[in-house]
This record gives C-alpha cells, structure tokens and sequence, in this order.
C-alpha cells in the first residue's frame, strides 16, 4: 500500500503546453511538500502546504500553482512549460508535530519538455 | 556558502569496508536531521534522523551529529553492493517543516 503516491511516473511534453502532477498520501500527514531534482540530483524545495494552507513558497516561477483539495493530496499545476522546467519533481509529505519529523518521499515524476 | 554542503562523491569503495559519509551546514538553527537514501530513478527513502547531538545506531548504520562544529555523519559498517546509492543529508529548524537538503553523496560498493 504505496504511503505517497505521484501520477504520473513520466511526462513528456511540448514546450508552452500546461501539465499538472497529482500527489496524494494515505499517511495521515498534515505537510505536503513539492521538491524539484534537477539534473545535479540536488532537491530544492518548491512549496509546502499545511493542512491546506500555504506555508513555503520559495522562489518559483509564477507558472507553477500548487492546488491542495485536502490535507492528503497536493497537486502541482504548471503552465507553459519550458525546456528549463525538465527535472524530476517529488512529492513528500510529513507530520508537522511528530517527534523525529521525517518526511516521505514519492517515487518522482520526470519531466521531460521538448 | 549553501546552506548544507556535502561531497557529490562519486566514492568507490570495496564490499565490506566502512563508509564515512558527511554533511556540514552553516544554520544553526537546524536541530533536526536526517539521512535518505535515494536508489537511481527512485524517490529518497528515510534512513535515519537524529534530534539535537549525539550518536543513533540502527544495524549497520550509524548517524552522529556535532552540533558545535555544524557537522554530521553517516558510517555505514559492512557495507554491501546494495547499499550502492546516493545519499543525502537533510535538517530542519523545526518540527516537520523546512526541510533542506544536501547535494547528495554518490557511492558505490564494489563486490
């Protein structure tokens, strides 16, 4: 029973079209993060949602709009994409007040803008 | 200077010798911190985490934190082929946010 899960695995697109990745987590977690890997496999993080509430937004691109629903699924919504934005994104998602505060990673979603 | 430096390797070292994998970071503020792993093509899985400093063992893994010189580590004893992966240091300030990661350290294990 996979803990995070992120759809879809790859994404392959043209550039100025808009995509979205979906995220959700069945740990009962209330912190959604997005993280982007790029090429030197360092993760940066993007954004991190709070029971639904926004709580980080570094410094990414306004054609990047996290959506979350509810507190288990945090979706990211890209808009015209651009060769730059081709990295692999994951999803992680933690308990704010849990002692040992780690987080859980999905498995990725690689993005490749053509 | 990053926020959290660590060595991208790649570090090769024979099967059954011990691995010392390190992290420096300069906020010290970070009282949190953790070790991932993360397999090629695959999403970082947790290691190990570690509160304040000190030294926390799980099998063949040890985590040590020295907070007064803003420096943590990983040993791996034993090491095998399968431990083969990137791992990458992670901290936090507070509670179950802001997590900011390493580069990562590439590492190979040969048979």
């Amino acid at each position: 029973d996979t803990a995070v899960s992120q759809t879809p695995k790859y994404l392959v697109t043209q550039m100025g079209n808009d995509k979205s990745i979906k995220c959700e987590q069945n740990l009962g977690h209330d912190t959604m993060y997005w993280y982007k890997q790029d090429s030197k496999k360092f993760l940066k993080i993007m954004f991190s949602y709070n029971n639904k509430e926004l709580i980080i937004n570094e410094t990414v691109p306004n054609r990047f709009s996290p959506k979350s629903p509810d507190k288990a699924h945090l979706n990211l919504h890209i808009n015209s994409l651009e060769l730059g934005d081709s990295a692999v994104y994951f999803c992680a998602s933690s308990h704010r007040k849990q002692w040992g505060a780690e987080a859980f990673f999905g498995q990725g979603t690689r993005l490749t803008v053509v | 200077q990053k926020e959290v430096e660590q060595d991208p390797g790649p570090l090769s070292v024979p099967e059954g010798a011990i691995v010392s994998l390190n992290c420096t970071y300069s906020n010290s503020a970070f009282q949190y911190f953790m070790w991932y792993r993360q397999y090629s093509r695959k999403g970082p899985e947790l290691l190990m985490y570690t509160y304040s400093s000190g030294n926390k063992e799980d099998g063949r893994f040890t985590a040590q934190v020295d907070k007064s010189s803003k420096y943590i580590s990983l040993f791996i004893r034993d090491s095998q082929p399968s431990d083969s992966a990137t791992y990458l240091c992670a901290m936090s300030a507070n509670y179950g946010q802001n997590f900011v990661f390493g580069p990562g350290t590439r590492l190979s294990v040969l048979p």
